[in-house]
């Protein structure tokens, strides 16, 4: 059962570049047809896709956020990462990452990682 | 890129079934077989009960049920229980290779 583990600052000031890193255990990151993806969700809103990588390091971003999102992979220490630059308060929020199998699988999610933006 | 449309609540009594809808557009739910609804407590990472519209992963009751028509999928539970009581968000592939959330929807178990 492949488990997934948000880490990073929970605090991020203003103007700067939010960084996040997601752990992959008991399964190789790079191994079947999987995305990688991170979502996030605003204390009592809804939760709002950012983004993914595909094993082969293709990327998709959410539009109204691709301008400021890059998503990586790392297979050698079984990771992929979010960075969000730029940020304000509105990037409050509690981060999650998540595994995508084929069609509309999201079977994993990481416990979520609370980030907030302030000075 | 708009968010789907769920009901903000929906309440039913223990035994009784209820339907969450979710409504989006031909780019999206409409275009796609790409449905999933995900389970979420207070405090807790979602949880996923179905996908492809109407498929449950290994462990979901059957209770939890999916359809599709046109632009909009529902979410069924039958027999409802105290524990089903949480938050339950849509999601769909759309266009250009992303995916699109719904606002959430509370479900109270009166």
């Amino acid at each position: 059962q492949v488990q997934l583990q948000e880490s990073g600052p929970g605090l991020v000031k203003p103007s700067q570049t939010l960084s996040l890193t997601c752990t992959v255990s008991g399964g190789s990151i790079s191994s079947g047809s999987f995305y990688w993806n991170w979502i996030r969700q605003p204390a009592g809103k809804g939760l709002e896709w950012i983004g993914r990588i595909y094993t082969s390091g293709s990327t998709n971003y959410n539009p109204s956020l691709k301008s400021r999102v890059a998503i990586s992979v790392d297979t050698s220490k079984n990771q992929f990462s979010l960075k969000l630059s730029s940020v304000t308060a509105a990037d409050t929020a509690v981060y999650f990452c998540a595994r995508k199998g084929s069609g509309s699988l999201f079977d994993s999610w990481g416990q979520g990682t609370l980030v907030t933006v302030s000075s | 890129q708009s968010a789907l449309t769920q009901p903000a609540s929906v309440s039913g009594s223990p035994g009784q079934s209820i339907t969450i809808s979710c409504t989006g557009t031909s780019s999206d739910v409409g275009g796609y077989n790409y449905v999933s609804w995900h389970q979420q407590h207070p405090g807790k990472a979602p949880k996923l009960m179905l996908y492809d519209v109407n498929n449950r992963p290994s462990g979901v009751s059957n209770r939890f049920s999916g359809s599709k028509s046109g632009n909009t999928a529902s979410l069924t539970i039958s027999g409802l229980q105290a524990e089903d009581e949480a938050d339950y968000y849509c999601s769909s592939y759309s266009s250009s290779s992303t995916w699109v959330f719904g606002g959430g929807t509370k479900l109270t178990v009166l």
